[in-house]
């Protein structure tokens, strides 16, 4: 079965270091991996996609993603944290029928 | 702006109302789907449609009827709303079919309380 796990419900991360979210998925084939990003009282915003090719996925607002088949992981990051990236994020894989299938979301908190 | 509007954002009423939540894009994807937000269960598919008449359950569908009639609109209906259907509901939309690798563009959800 397609899957997606996200650990931990909560990440809490000072100001100015680096952060991580981390993400694993469960799917046959090649994956469509992707991250969201929710502030309260909004929708997803996409952030980041994997597809093919390099394994470092560039995204909005500085995040990154590195994309690990052998550990079938796609984990979030970025290099120094704003107390603005405060949010909940959602890891996502694109099943069967065109469905993204989420990870129950992490609550990033990030400290001045 | 390109955008996915859903409406009402919020919502209180009863069981056994029924009720429509209105989903419209701009951006003349062929792909829609309605998404509900649980706490601890992320999001579940409810709906999905491929282009205009061609509809399709997603993973929790029961209590729940959608239609695409134009390619831009795509309503949720809930025919005999019930206390667990109480929710956050997300529409979302994006280019190609279901094998596409394009991101989905998700509206700002509406909150449903079922009393």
């Amino acid at each position: 079965a397609q899957s997606v796990a996200q650990p931990e419900d909560q990440v809490n991360v000072a100001e100015g270091n680096p952060l991580t979210v981390k993400c694993t998925y469960s799917v046959s084939g090649n994956p469509y991996l992707f991250w969201y990003v929710q502030y309260p009282n909004r929708g997803l915003q996409f952030l980041l996609k994997y597809i093919t090719g390099d394994n470092l996925v560039k995204g909005s607002y500085g995040f990154e993603a590195e994309f690990n088949k052998s550990q079938t992981s796609f984990h979030l990051k970025k290099p120094s944290a704003l107390v603005s990236d405060s949010a909940l994020y959602f890891c996502a894989v694109r099943g069967r029928r065109g469905k993204l299938i989420f990870g129950q979301g992490t609550t990033l908190q990030v400290k001045p | 702006e390109a955008q996915v509007t859903q409406n009402p954002r919020y919502l209180i009423t009863v069981t056994g109302k029924k009720l429509t939540v209105t989903c419209s894009q701009n951006m003349n994807h062929e792909y829609m789907s309605w998404y509900r937000q649980d706490p601890g269960l992320g999001l579940r598919q409810i709906y999905y449609s491929m282009n205009v008449e061609v509809t399709d359950k997603g993973d929790v569908p029961e209590g729940y009827k959608v239609s695409r009639k134009e390619k831009r609109n795509f309503p949720l209906i809930l025919e005999s709303p019930s206390p667990n259907q109480t929710s956050l509901y997300f529409c979302a939309s994006s280019f190609g079919g279901a094998g596409s690798n394009q991101p989905q563009h998700f509206g700002d959800g509406t909150r449903l309380s079922i009393l």
